[in-house]
């Protein structure tokens, strides 16, 4: 049983349509994170929350939302998105309990394509 | 502000042969430092981490990486790849005291040759 599921696996849509990524956990985590990937660019944070009333931007937040709905998910939305959001995203959870030694969990990531 | 340079986009070995994939980082104190494996289709998976002690670390895998402060690196290393470990690999570095929240390199693609 995976621990960290992201809904839907794979998005083709249209630009300027409006689109939700949505992660849940069954880790107990507090923090969950919003990252994309793009081919020779690695993984760029997009939004991270430290728990439900805690969201902050990352390095490229522009063009995007989130919604930490309670501790075990996380949505990412495109309000209207745009050909170059085309990209893989992945949601992360961790734990922070260790003192500052956490280790980021992933999900299996979602495949958008805008048209 | 900490930064992390994998300097290999591609690497390609032999099934059976060594291998060493590089990872510098920036950063201005000893860092938290991460192996993370992503195979085609999959998430990333953690191979190894280092956070303070014995600067050699064992992983999943039968990988290990090194700690060295004096050159500022974190290599991956196994002495003898499989061709199930064609894969991409990522370094992370992330701050102690800070945020926590790892960056992460740009990957190298690990081409395995039977």
């Amino acid at each position: 049983d995976a621990d960290v599921t992201q809904t839907p696996r794979n998005r083709i849509t249209k630009t300027g349509k409006r689109i939700m990524l949505e992660c849940s956990q069954t880790k107990g985590h507090d923090r969950m994170y919003w990252y994309r990937q793009d081919p020779g660019l690695g993984l760029r944070l997009i939004y991270y929350s430290f728990d439900v009333k805690d969201i902050n931007k990352g390095e490229i937040s522009d063009g995007y939302s989130v919604s930490r709905q309670a501790q075990a998910k996380f949505s990412l939305s495109l309000e209207s998105a745009i050909p170059n959001q085309t990209a893989l995203y992945f949601c992360a959870t961790s734990d922070l309990r260790g003192g500052g030694q956490e280790t980021q969990y992933f999900g299996p990531g979602t495949r958008l394509l805008v048209l | 502000a900490q930064s992390v340079t994998q300097p290999d986009i591609h690497i390609t070995v032999s099934e059976g042969a060594s291998l060493e994939l590089r990872c510098n980082y920036s950063y201005g104190a000893t860092p938290y430092l991460f192996w993370y494996v992503q195979s085609p289709g999959q998430g990333l998976q953690l191979l190894l981490k280092y956070f303070s002690g014995d600067t050699l670390v064992q992983g999943i895998k039968g990988f290990e990486a090194e700690f060295k402060r004096s050159q500022s690196s974190f290599n991956l290393r196994k002495p003898s790849v499989h061709w199930s470990d064609a894969a991409e690999y990522f370094c992370a570095v992330a701050s102690p005291g800070g945020s926590y929240i790892p960056t992460f390199g740009r990957g190298t693609s690990l081409i395995v040759h039977p």
